[in-house]
Parts: C-alpha cells; sequence; structure tokens
C-alpha cells in the first residue's frame, strides 16, 4: 500500500506571509496531484507534475515534484484569505490505476 | 464545465435504513468513484467503475454496494445504514482512460448522518 503523508496538519497564519506544506512518501509515484477543498465543497484540481524535479506556478503558488518522484512541496507566497482551505496531494503510483490521497493540510489564512 | 451533481448535500437516516446516495455527471466521462471523507482520515475509496455495469472494490467496500446503469450516473448503496457510516461522500468522474494518471471532477459532497 502507498502511504502519503502530509504536514503540517493544520496551518493557521497571517494575510501577506509565506508558506510551504509538504507531501511525502516512501514509493515512487508516477506522478502527483494537489487538490483544494473549500468548506463544503468537493476538491478542485489546481496542478498535476509528473517529471521529477518538475516545478509549475499558478499565480502565487508553487508546486514542485522531487527528483526521486517520492515527494512534493506547495509553496504559497503572500497568502491571502481566500487561499484558506484543505489542502491534498494524491499520488497515481506506476502499475496502479488509483489515486492515493494524503490526509491533507488545513490552511487558515487571518485577514 | 465539467459538473458533477450528488442529489442531496445533506442526508439523516436511521440506522438499518438502506440508503441512496445519487451522483451524475455531464461530460460523458467514462470513470466514476465513489469516497468517504472523514477528519483525520483523509479520502478513501470505496468503489469505482470504468464503464457501465462494470464496478470494482476500493479500499473499503464493505458494507456498501454501487450501481451503474448508465454511463452518467453511479449510485451508492448502503444496503442497512450503521452509525460508523456517518461520513461525507464524495463522488468524481475522471475522462482520463484507465491505466493513465487519473484526474478527478469532484461533486459537493453529501453528509450523511446516521442516527
Amino acid at each position: 500500500t502507498q502511504l502519503l503523508e502530509q504536514s503540517p496538519q493544520f496551518l493557521s497564519i497571517q494575510e501577506g506571509e509565506n508558506l510551504t506544506v509538504y507531501c511525502n512518501s516512501s514509493s515512487v509515484f508516477s506522478s502527483l496531484q494537489w487538490y483544494r477543498q473549500e468548506p463544503g465543497e468537493g476538491p478542485v484540481l489546481l496542478v498535476t507534475v509528473v517529471t521529477g524535479g518538475e516545478v509549475k506556478k499558478l499565480k502565487r503558488l508553487t508546486f514542485q515534484f522531487g527528483d526521486a518522484r517520492k515527494d512534493s512541496s506547495l509553496h504559497i507566497t503572500a497568502a491571502q484569505p481566500g487561499d484558506t482551505g484543505l489542502y491534498l496531494c494524491a499520488g497515481s503510483g506506476a502499475g496502479s490505476y488509483q489515486l492515493t490521497f494524503g490526509k491533507g493540510t488545513k490552511l487558515s489564512v487571518i485577514p | 464545465d465539467v459538473k458533477v451533481t450528488q442529489s442531496s448535500r445533506y442526508l439523516v437516516k436511521r440506522t438499518g435504513e438502506k440508503v441512496f446516495l445519487e451522483c451524475v455527471q455531464d461530460m460523458d466521462h467514462e470513470n466514476m468513484f465513489w469516497y468517504r471523507q472523514d477528519p483525520g482520515l483523509g479520502l478513501r475509496l470505496i468503489y469505482f467503475s470504468y464503464d457501465v455495469k462494470m464496478k470494482e472494490k476500493g479500499d473499503i467496500p464493505e458494507g456498501y454496494s454501487v450501481s451503474r446503469e448508465k454511463k452518467e450516473r453511479f449510485s451508492l448503496i448502503l444496503e442497512s445504514a450503521s452509525t460508523n457510516q456517518t461520513s461525507m461522500y464524495l463522488c468524481a468522474s475522471s475522462v482520463t482512460p484507465r491505466g493513465m494518471d487519473e484526474k478527478l471532477f469532484f461533486g459537493s459532497g453529501t453528509q450523511l448522518s446516521v442516527l
């Protein structure tokens, strides 16, 4: 069974601060996805990374896939209250047709 | 935009009742999934389907069954609801062909309470 560990579990920061959340595994993934889930809604896909070392940017969000394709990070610059939500990483493993989800990082950005 | 619609946002049922959760997607996606989401446990896959009338067990299928009679509709059935099935249920669909990376589109969820 492939596991994805996310850290921190909870994060509360002031508007304007920077933050990084992590998604780690001992397994290799063929790709890794990040979702954001707002209260009362389903998760929404933010990005997919597929190549070891890949970096993708989405406005103030920067996603990185580790060189060995076992880990990923999400960095948010100058966080805003609209960034508040649950951030989930999900990995697609070699030989598996299913996504494995981490337990999520719950982010609160205080105005 | 892809739309995945779950029939109810909130449901309250009694122990032992048969419960149907309905999900419809409007983008002709082949793949559909049912997850449950619990605090501290994350998303866990219950069942999925890659084609009409086809179903496969996920990680926690016990106590659940599914039905996919039409491509756009995927139903989750709790044969005899129990209190430990109180949870947020999320339906998802994806267009990616089987064997490639799944990119999921989720519904808004059904919060089920079993009393």
